[in-house]
């Protein structure tokens, strides 16, 4: 089955930038790879998504290794409602392929004011 | 746009009971998957309904069953409720390409006594 591994925790100051790392090195190449995050109370949120090459949005920037088995996901400035729990997944291929995909326990981020 | 619905937001059981939880995809959207959501197993992936038919299915036992209507809104229902079964139920829905981004609804916590 794919599989993301991420850390169980991390931790930042605000406006301080974050970086979360995910290791998916069981994925093809032809997977995306999307980041959602969790606030409390709440359904998961996307974040953003890419497949090859480094992703910009307004909520975050997403490098990805240059053989794709890991990524990275930065929060440039870290603000108290970024806290929140991130989980990184595939879709494509593998939603198929593997069709047990679970999300993993993701990274819960603690930011401090 | 409006986003994905679901209801009833919360719900309390009994054993042995079976109950129906119901989600309102993103007009427009034609996949919906389900997820249960425990501290213990964080997200875990129920099963998947485009266009009427079940796509991808999880590690669940039976009792966990599901249809999705016409309108691309679906259902899923518990049979036999366990005390284990106590958890938020997400639902996500997407246009239907297994690369696209999921949107999660609020999700259902039903509690099981």
């Amino acid at each position: 089955d794919a599989k993301t591994t991420q850390p169980n925790s991390m931790e930042s100051n605000e406006e301080e930038p974050v970086h979360l790392p995910c290791n998916h090195s069981t994925i093809s190449g032809t997977d995306y790879i999307h980041w959602y995050r969790q606030l409390p109370s709440q359904g998961p949120e996307y974040v953003i998504h890419g497949l090859t090459s480094n992703v910009n949005n307004r909520m975050a920037s997403l490098a990805i290794a240059e053989d794709r088995k890991s990524s990275t996901l930065i929060l440039h400035r870290a603000t108290l409602r970024d806290a929140a729990v991130y989980y990184c997944t595939c879709r494509g291929p593998c939603w198929t392929s593997y069709g047990k995909l679970t999300f993993g326990q993701g990274t819960i981020l603690t930011v401090h004011p | 746009k409006a986003g994905v619905t679901q209801t009833p937001r919360y719900l309390i059981k009994t054993r042995g009971q079976q109950v129906t939880l119901s989600c309102s995809p993103i007009s427009g959207h034609r996949s919906v998957s389900w997820y249960q959501q425990t501290p213990g197993q964080g997200l875990q992936f129920l099963f998947e309904y485009f266009s009427e038919t079940q796509r991808n299915k999880g590690n669940f036992p039976g009792r966990f069953s599901g249809r999705q209507f016409s309108n691309s809104r679906s259902e899923m229902n518990v049979s036999t409720l366990e005390l284990g079964d106590s958890a938020l139920y997400l639902c996500a829905s997407s246009l239907g390409g297994h690369k696209e981004t999921q949107y999660f609804g609020p999700g259902t916590r039903l509690l099981v006594l």
